[in-house]
């Protein structure tokens, strides 16, 4: 089946470094990927819409300059939490569907568990 | 506005049936999923209905009303592994996902 591999599984950094998270289709092209942040006890919190060669779409609260998110490839999306800060710290995780298959299930990553010290 | 509404906990004992309601108020309707979710995991897809009927699948059923804005998943034969957060997912017109935050089963033996 589809697979979504995210890369960081866990980053552990000190407050001010910047963080790049990747997220990568594996056996399939996604000209859309998704980034939701995760708090816990709580649902997914969509942060943006990643789109192939184009800007990304952010959602209301959710700071452009903060979470830079480049969508190089049909296969590729990165998201880099600039300048960390320990309220940043959060559970990250990226979903991305095959082309043309809007109405199908998100296929996620594992997830990235941010901790910013 | 566009919502998901579902209950935020429910308890179950291993072995029996259970229930969890959703109703969603979209923007047109391109479907509804549910989605399952271990503590500190990402979710996992359970099921996708987008015309009115029961689905199947094993264990887990799915139920969809669209004229009610309504579904439910249905768990059979619980295990203390299906103790977990539910999710339940409706696209609108635009094929945007709307969240519900979530209902956690709690499996007792």
């Amino acid at each position: 089946g589809a697979v979504v591999s995210q890369h960081p599984s866990r980053v552990i950094c000190k407050s001010g470094t910047s963080v790049k998270i990747e997220c990568r289709s594996l056996d399939f092209q996604a000209t859309t990927m998704f980034w939701y942040r995760q708090f816990p006890k709580q649902s997914l919190m969509l942060m943006a819409t990643s789109n192939e060669g184009s800007k990304a779409t952010y959602e209301q609260g959710v700071e452009k300059d903060k979470f830079l998110i480049n969508h190089a490839s049909l296969t590729l999306s990165t998201l880099t939490v600039t300048s960390a800060h320990p309220e940043d710290s959060s559970f990250y995780i990226c979903s991305a569907s095959d082309i043309g298959q809007d109405n199908q299930p998100q296929h996620f990553g594992d997830g990235t568990r941010l901790s910013i010290l | 506005g566009q919502n998901i509404d579902q209950p935020t906990e429910m308890t179950a004992t291993e072995g029996a049936i259970v229930q969890i309601n959703c109703t969603y108020q979209t923007s047109g309707f391109n479907g509804l999923f549910w989605y399952q979710q271990h503590a500190g995991e990402a979710p996992t897809f359970l099921s996708y209905n987008v015309l009115d009927g029961l689905e199947e699948k094993g264990r887990f059923s799915s139920f969809l009303s669209r004229s009610k804005g309504y579904s439910y998943l249905l768990l059979k034969e619980l295990q203390m592994k299906d103790s977990a957060s539910y999710l339940c997912v409706a696209m609108d017109s635009n094929y945007q996902l709307i969240w519900g935050a979530g209902t956690k089963l709690i499996i007792k033996p």
